[in-house]
């Protein structure tokens, strides 16, 4: 079985300083990892994901994920925090060698950049 | 244009009723999904369509049924609604169901009373 943590609920980082967003995983292969956005009475957007080859990801808005295999990681990082990057933070993962569709969501994290 | 729409974007209802919900992606993808989100945020699959087939069938009551008459097209249709049934449904596509990633709508906020 698949499965996402998210182990922190918020998050309060300063403007201008950098954010790290907290994720670990669960599946029995490799995963196939991604991180969303949603930002206040909106739907998902997505921002990166990894699948296979550089362990480090770059996505939208300048935000950038690592995969760690030995620590069952991808935590979600940013240099410098904007206002506008508060939001509901979602990781989510697919677990390929099940021969799966599903994707499941960690419960999100809540971003507060404080300017 | 938008991508990934969903109609109505509100819906408030008696309990019993029966409602539907809409969704609809013009970005040609394969696969199409519907999530519910709770109150606290939690996002659970509820079910996936590809090429009009039913992939994911996740554990929701029967009262839930989906329907896809095309590849762009993925409607809900929920009979007798109760309470418990507030939430928002998300509607999502993606082009590779197994390695792409998704597009989702902005939801519709459902409201049993």
């Amino acid at each position: 079985a698949q499965s996402v943590a998210q182990p922190e609920d918020q998050v309060n980082v300063a403007e201008g300083n950098p954010l790290t967003v907290k994720c670990t995983y669960s599946v029995s292969g490799n995963p196939y990892l991604f991180w969303y956005v949603q930002y206040p009475n909106r739907g998902l957007q997505f921002l990166l994901k990894y699948i296979t080859g550089d362990n480090l990801v770059k996505g939208s808005y300048g935000f950038e994920a690592e995969f760690n295999k030995s620590q069952t990681s991808f935590h979600l990082k940013k240099p410098s925090a904007l206002v506008s990057d508060s939001a509901l933070y979602f990781c989510a993962v697919r677990d390929p060698g099940a021969g799966s569709y599903q994707l499941t969501f960690g419960k999100g994290t809540k971003l507060s950049v404080i300017p | 244009d938008t991508a990934v729409s969903q109609t109505p974007k509100y819906l408030v209802t008696q309990m019993g009723n029966d409602k539907s919900i809409k969704c609809e992606q013009n970005l040609g993808h394969d696969t199409m999904y519907w999530y519910k989100q709770d109150s606290k945020k939690f996002l659970k699959i509820m079910f996936s369509y590809n090429n009009k087939e039913l992939i994911i069938n996740e554990t929701v009551p029967n009262r839930f049924s989906p329907k896809s008459p095309d590849k762009a097209h993925l409607n809900l249709h929920i009979n007798s609604l109760e309470l418990g049934d507030s939430a928002v449904y998300f509607c999502a596509s993606s082009q590779d169901g197994r390695r792409g990633e998704q597009y989702f709508g902005p939801g519709t906020r459902l409201t049993v009373t």
